[in-house]
């Protein structure tokens, strides 16, 4: 079975262009998450989808990202524009239905450098 | 704010020693508790996933335990091999669904 797919694995980006991820979760995962990982940090939530629903999106910067999950499948997240402070790895995960017990699956993550 | 905190930060130890890190929480509102594995340039790989007070978990040489009177949970590894080297995190869920991620503890084993 294939994992969760993710692309690019990396990018590099002048500040202040936009500058877009995408994510295939694991067929049959009802619930898929993006988190940030900033140098030195634990993965951070940005955004929680259940099936095409944003459920929980607290975390998101809205004034420059912005995330879709159209047909509750494959899901974008987009930046713009981008600052210095993206630089990061950006992990997508999913799971069948988003309970406490649930194992989280993740992607390899894309790592941004904004230059 | 809720904080998972792991220690150490890092170590580096010798193939065939073993190892053990731990993962701090707040005992309140206790869910669930996740180790996840994550080697550079790969997907973070799940180890674990503990709800029970005192939960023993073991997959190969590498088993955790859990205490969420206390608020803590510890990962060993015995006779560490170089494969073992990674980033291991751990992971609370508290009351929703988001996972609140500690720093990580970086292993370095060498031959």
């Amino acid at each position: 079975e294939a994992g969760v797919v993710q692309s690019p694995r990396y990018k590099i980006i002048e500040k202040k262009q936009p500058v877009a991820f995408w994510c295939n979760p694991i067929s049959g995962h009802n619930t898929l998450y993006w988190y940030r990982q900033n140098l030195g940090q634990g993965p951070e939530l940005l955004i929680r989808y259940e099936n095409e629903e944003a459920v929980d999106d607290s975390q998101l910067p809205k004034d420059r990202f912005s995330a879709e999950r159209l047909k509750g499948v494959d899901s974008t997240l987009k930046i713009q524009p981008a600052e210095l402070g993206d630089s990061a790895v950006y992990l997508c995960a999913s799971s069948f239905s988003g309970g406490y017990q649930e194992t989280q699956y993740f992607g390899p993550g894309t790592r941004l450098l904004v230059l | 704010i809720l904080n998972v905190e792991q220690s150490p930060q890092s170590l580096h130890v010798q193939e065939g020693d073993s190892t053990n890190f731990t993962c701090s929480f707040p005992s309140s509102n206790f869910y669930a508790l996740h180790w996840y594995r994550w080697e550079t340039a790969k997907s973070p790989e799940a180890l674990f996933v503990m709800t029970l007070n005192g939960d023993e978990k073991k997959k190969g040489r590498i088993s955790a335990t859990l205490n969420t009177k206390e608020g803590y949970s510890y990962l060993y590894i015995k006779g560490s091999q170089p494969e073992d080297s990674a980033t291991y995190l751990c992971a609370l869920n508290q009351a929703g669904t988001a996972l609140i991620f500690g720093k990580g503890t970086t292993l370095s084993v060498s031959s």
